[in-house]
Parts: C-alpha cells; sequence; structure tokens
C-alpha cells in the first residue's frame, strides 16, 4: 500500500486553517492511521491517531477525519508553533508499516 | 513519563557495522512493540524494524530495505532495545529513531531524540 500526501507544501497565515490530505492505494482500517508533526531537528510527534483520535496533549485545533482510501487533517488556525512537516502513517498486517511523503505547512 | 535515549551512531565505512541502543525509562521494554525508524537527509520516515513483546508470540520484522543486514534485539534487565546493523550501505545514512509501539492502533508515540547514522568512505 502507498500513501500519497497533498499538497506537498502549503503556504499559510498564521490564523489560517489548513486541510492536509493522505490518499492510500489500497483500504486502510482506520483503526491503523495516523499523522505526526516533525519540525526541524527534533523527532517526530503524534498527533493523531485510529483516524480521529487525538493523542495526549494534543491541542483541539488538530483533527482528524477519513476512511477508507482518503484521509485528512485539518489545523483549525494555524498559530506559529504549528508551521512544519506532517505525516501520514499506515499499519497493516502484511506490508507491515507506511509513511507517506510529508506535507510541508511553511508561512506565507 | 516515557523516555527513549539512543545511542551508538557515528562515522562508518561501506561495508562497516554500528550497533544502536535505546535506553528506555517509564516503561518495560519487554511488554510493547519497540520500532526503530530512520530518516535520511533531507527525506522523510522510513520504518525499519519492530520487536514484539514478549508475550505477543511474534518475533520481530524488518523493512526489506534492511532484512538480513539489521537485527533487532532487547535486553530486559537493562530495558534496552538494540539495532546491530551489519553491511552498512551509503543509503543507511540517516538519523535512527526508537520509537515505542502504541498498543491501540500500531502507531508509534513515543520517540527518541535520534541518533546520526554516517555511512562514507
Amino acid at each position: 500500500i502507498v500513501l500519497t500526501q497533498s499538497p506537498g507544501t502549503l503556504s499559510l497565515s498564521p490564523g489560517e486553517g489548513a486541510t492536509l490530505s493522505c490518499r492510500a492505494s489500497q483500504s486502510v482500517s482506520s483503526t491503523y492511521l495516523a499523522w505526526y508533526q516533525q519540525k526541524p531537528g527534533q523527532a517526530p510527534r503524534l498527533l493523531i491517531y485510529g483516524a480521529s483520535s487525538r493523542a495526549a496533549g494534543i491541542p483541539d485545533r488538530f483533527s482528524g477525519s477519513g476512511s477508507g482510501t482518503d484521509f485528512t487533517l485539518t489545523i483549525s488556525r494555524l498559530e506559529p508553533e504549528d508551521f512544519a512537516v506532517y505525516y501520514c502513517q499506515r499499519y497493516d498486517g502484511s506490508s507491515l508499516f507506511t509513511f507517506g511523503p510529508g506535507t510541508k505547512v511553511d508561512i506565507k | 513519563e516515557a523516555q527513549l535515549v539512543e545511542s551508538g551512531g557515528g562515522l562508518v565505512q561501506p561495508g562497516g557495522s554500528l550497533r544502536l541502543s535505546c535506553v528506555v525509562s517509564g516503561f518495560t521494554v519487554s511488554n510493547n512493540y519497540m520500532s526503530w525508524v530512520r530518516q535520511a537527509p533531507g527525506k522523510g520516515l522510513e520504518w525499519v524494524s519492530v520487536i514484539y513483546s514478549a508475550q505477543s508470540g511474534r518475533s520481530t520484522d524488518y523493512a526489506d530495505s534492511v532484512k538480513g543486514r539489521f537485527t533487532i534485539s532487547r535486553d530486559n534487565p537493562r530495558n534496552t532495545v538494540y539495532l546491530q546493523m551489519n553491511s552498512l550501505r551509503v543509503e543507511d545514512t540517516a538519523v535512527y529513531y526508537c520509537a515505542n509501539i502504541g498498543s491501540r492502533g500500531m502507531d508509534f508515540d513515543f520517540w527518541g531524540q535520534g541518533t546520526v547514522v554516517t555511512v562514507s568512505s
């Protein structure tokens, strides 16, 4: 299963909303779809697991949705600390763990 | 609070070996699925290997790109996970992260800070 993320780069201003897409080449169980945030020089941080559940300590401006082959990460109002790269990731029993190529959210 | 601390990275020639360590505090590695994920310079994340919990009945798994060359293991008394990397290639150059796999959705919920491996002559 291949994960495709779009757009590759999203240029936005603080306060704007962001919609990031993750598309799978085959259907993915929602239970096994996660989103991560990574800032330069830092390890990734889990944001969303199970397609729509926020990880501990994640602000409610982050939300996940979707099912089947199409999943979305939404950031309702961008804060300065939200400018980063975002990855989706899925698990299945055969090919195990796969990450998408990432979407960079940068400041317009 | 969970903490994962990697070490063991460095510069190695192609064909050489390195052993990475991930010392864990805050939970017991034998009860959890533990993994290594890497990130080549300027690139995205790539899963490398997983070691399953002692009670899972499963052992280990590897990405095709490292199968036969890398070995993941754990030392229960030291609460440490290792990645033995042999026959290293230039394309193995990356930051290597140790991560815990969450039981809810097979996601990576706790990460170390990473250790840098550079394979170059």
